[in-house]
């Protein structure tokens, strides 16, 4: 079936260090993938997705690219700031899944002044 | 703005009582999910609607139901609450079936089965 599998945390980083964070993917046909964030207490924000092979997103410096041939979405990050401590999701949503949403476990960044 | 809320954000119950937490969500969309987060777990699937009178169960909906009367709620319901459904409940919602859609999250409840 249709699942993700997502780096294990936690992470620390130091201010300004390169984040990268693996997920992989199963599914059949060309799903959709997203990445969520969430910060301390809140609910899951859209970070960026892309919705074809070899498309990149991208949003507040943080990039992913749909990798169909290794089926990835690894999150990337050049220079990470304190403000990008939180807990940091992958997730599918299969070509003919109805919306539906896989997520991975979840991965805790911390970054340090 | 439109929004989607969940209320309460925090509720502490006793085992076998009935509970009913809320979701309302403000864009007029017509998918409503709910899921639980556990820690290890991620964010698994309890239950879902793609629109009104429509309910489908999700990988966990064992001891949870659900009622669309209207576009705007989907209330979730623990019919006799257990120990195991001490967990933080989210609600979110997108507006079509396609793949590519974003679903939107409300900010949670936290559920504690004393």
């Amino acid at each position: 079936g249709d699942s993700v599998t997502q780096m294990e945390g936690p992470v620390t980083l130091s201010e300004e260090a390169f984040l990268t964070i693996n997920c992989t993917y199963t599914a059949t046909g060309y799903p959709s993938l997203f990445w969520y964030v969430q910060y301390p207490g809140e609910g899951l924000q859209l970070l960026l997705k892309a919705t074809k092979a070899d498309d990149k997103g991208s949003n507040k410096g943080f990039e992913a690219t749909y990798r169909k041939e290794t089926t990835s979405f690894h999150l990337e990050k050049g220079s990470v700031q304190v403000s990008d401590s939180a807990v940091y999701f992958c997730a599918l949503s299969p070509s003919q899944g109805g919306n539906q949403f896989y997520f991975g476990t979840g991965t805790s960044l911390t970054v340090i002044p | 703005d439109a929004e989607i809320t969940q209320s309460p954000r925090h509720k502490i119950t006793e085992t076998g009582r009935q509970v009913t937490l809320a979701c309302h969500q403000t864009w007029n969309h017509n998918n409503m999910f709910w899921y639980r987060q556990d820690l290890g777990h991620g964010l698994r699937l309890i239950h879902y609607s793609y629109g009104v009178q429509d309910t489908n169960k999700g990988e966990v909906s064992d001891g949870y139901s659900v009622s669309r009367s209207n576009t705007e709620d989907l209330p979730l319901t623990l019919e006799s609450a257990a120990s195991s459904q001490t967990s933080v409940y989210f609600c979110a919602s997108s507006p079509t079936l396609q793949s590519t859609d974003t679903q939107y999250f409300g900010p949670g409840t936290r559920l504690t089965v004393l």
